[in-house]
C-alpha cells in the first residue's frame, strides 16, 4: 500500500522559509510525479508544482514562479516543497500528492501558519 | 491553464437519494493519447482528499460502486446513487491532460445531508 507521509506543522514569520516533507513508502517512488496542492482555510486546491523524480525535472504554477522549489531525494524516496518570502495569505494546508491514476495517493497535510 | 467549473456548489440531499454534481472545462480534456484524465475527488471534514474517480469513470480501489462517473470532452458528471453519511463533505473535479502542464481543480461541490 503507497503510503505519503509529511512532516509536521510549522509556524512561521512574514518574509521567512518553509521547508515541507513528503516520504514514500510502498511503491516506486521514482516513476511518478509527485505534486504539491495547497488549500487555504475554508476554500479550494490549488496546484502549485510538481517533481517527477526519475528525471529530476520539476515545473511550477506561474503564481508561485520564484519563491517555491521541489526537489526530490530518491536515495530516500523524499520530495520536498519549500516556500520563501512567505506571507500571511501562505497560511494554509500543503498536501503532496502522486500522480498516478489522477491523483491516486495523498499525503496527510502540513499546516503552515504564517503570523507575526 | 484550462478552467474547471463545477455545479451546484452546494447540493442538500435526504439519505438514500441520489446526488449528481457536474463539471464542465474550459477546453476539452481529449488527450493526444486517446484517454481522457478527469478525476473526481472527495474530502471528508478535517481529511485530506481521495481519489473516487479516475479516467472519466474508473472507480479508484475501494471506493463503492454507489459512486459513478461519466461524461465527455468538456462535460462531466459525479454520481452518487444513494447518498450515505459517510458521503459528507466536498468533492471536486480534476484534470490532468496537460501533462505536464498544470493540473487544474473545480471549485469543489459540498454534499451535506437534509
Amino acid at each position: 500500500q503507497v503510503q505519503l507521509v509529511q512532516s509536521g506543522a510549522e509556524v512561521k514569520k512574514p518574509g521567512s522559509s518553509v521547508k515541507v516533507s513528503c516520504k514514500a513508502s510502498g511503491g516506486t517512488f521514482s516513476s511518478y510525479a509527485i505534486s504539491w496542492v495547497r488549500q487555504a482555510p475554508g476554500q479550494g486546491l490549488e496546484w502549485m508544482g510538481r517533481i517527477i523524480p526519475i528525471l529530476g525535472i520539476a515545473n511550477y504554477a506561474q503564481k508561485f514562479q520564484g519563491r517555491v522549489t521541489i526537489t526530490a531525494d530518491k536515495s530516500t524516496s523524499t520530495a520536498y516543497m519549500e516556500l520563501s518570502s512567505l506571507r500571511s495569505e501562505d497560511t494554509a494546508v500543503y498536501y503532496c500528492a502522486r500522480e498516478g491514476e489522477g491523483c491516486d495517493y495523498w499525503g496527510q497535510g502540513t499546516l503552515v501558519t504564517v503570523s507575526s | 491553464d484550462i478552467v474547471m467549473t463545477q455545479t451546484p456548489l452546494s447540493s442538500p440531499v435526504t439519505l438514500g437519494q441520489p446526488a449528481s454534481i457536474s463539471c464542465r472545462s474550459s477546453q476539452s480534456l481529449v488527450h493526444s493519447d486517446g484517454n481522457t484524465y478527469l478525476s473526481w475527488l472527495q474530502q471528508r471534514p478535517g481529511q485530506p482528499p481521495r481519489l473516487l474517480i479516475y479516467k472519466i469513470s474508473n472507480r479508484f480501489s475501494g471506493v463503492p460502486d454507489r459512486f459513478s462517473g461519466s461524461g465527455a470532452g468538456t462535460d462531466f458528471t459525479l454520481k452518487i446513487s444513494r447518498v450515505e453519511a459517510e458521503d459528507v463533505g466536498v468533492y471536486y473535479c480534476m484534470q490532468a491532460t496537460q501533462f505536464p502542464r498544470p493540473l487544474t481543480f473545480g471549485g469543489g461541490t459540498k454534499v451535506e445531508i437534509k
